[in-house]
């Protein structure tokens, strides 16, 4: 097991268009958290799942977002319609018990 | 609402200098705080939580609730530490819920 993975690296897509990503967390962590980061900001929460189950959706994350997470392993966020203002670092992490975020590499996405 | 706040964007020091990154929180309960720190091309990870009274890599951070705050300090400073530092927390003692970040602060230690 590397870590957390999340594919792609970089994505840039056109205004409109819709993007999916995906995570990979580690095996055995049973909770995974989606964030979004944008340039000179700290992470903010989008929403997080235990199992399969999303326990909490951000504010932030619109209509036009959904995650899932169908096994309780690998998850992914959809993102419909995208806006210029969608352009961020998404970020993944996972955890387990008192270890805190084990955080993958991250997700960039550039609309036009 | 939780809340994050660190005032320095940029924090500059002479290697061998001490540090203070500060930190300072908002929350009603007993939170759980984080230091994470992301090195140049590197991904976000984990520095050091409160709960475990740890020093990782000289750095320390000693939880005051009185003035809410949770400053990472480092007395002598290495051209390793270089990095992006965020603050963290969390509202659930187990740290499993949602952690607020703060905005981060640049450390550039100067040879």
């Amino acid at each position: 097991d590397t870590g957390v993975s999340q594919d792609p690296r970089h994505k840039i897509t056109k205004r409109g268009q819709n993007v999916t990503f995906r995570c990979d967390p580690i095996s055995e962590h049973n909770r995974l958290y989606w964030y979004r980061q944008t340039l000179g900001q700290g992470p903010e929460f989008l929403t997080y799942f235990q199992n399969e189950a999303q326990l909490e959706k951000s504010r932030l994350l619109s209509d036009r977002f959904s995650a899932e997470r169908p096994k309780g392993s690998f998850s992914t966020l959809e993102i419909q319609r995208t806006e210029q203002g969608d352009s961020a670092m998404y970020l993944c992490a996972s955890s387990l018990g008192l270890s805190g975020y084990t955080f993958g590499s991250g997700t960039r996405l550039t609309v036009v | 609402a939780q809340r994050v706040t660190q005032p320095e964007k940029l924090l500059s020091v002479f290697k061998g200098a001490p540090v203070e990154l500060k930190c300072n929180y908002s929350y009603s309960g007993s939170p759980e705080l984080f230091w994470y720190v992301q090195y140049s091309r590197q991904r976000l990870q984990l520095l050091l939580r409160h709960i475990s009274r740890e020093s990782i890599k000289g750095f320390t951070a000693d939880l005051n609730k009185g003035e809410t705050s949770f400053h990472l300090k480092k007395p002598f400073a290495q051209e390793e530490d270089s990095a992006m530092y965020y603050c963290a927390l969390s509202g659930d003692p187990g740290g499993y819920q949602k952690v607020t970040f703060g905005t981060g602060t640049k450390l550039q230690v100067i040879p």
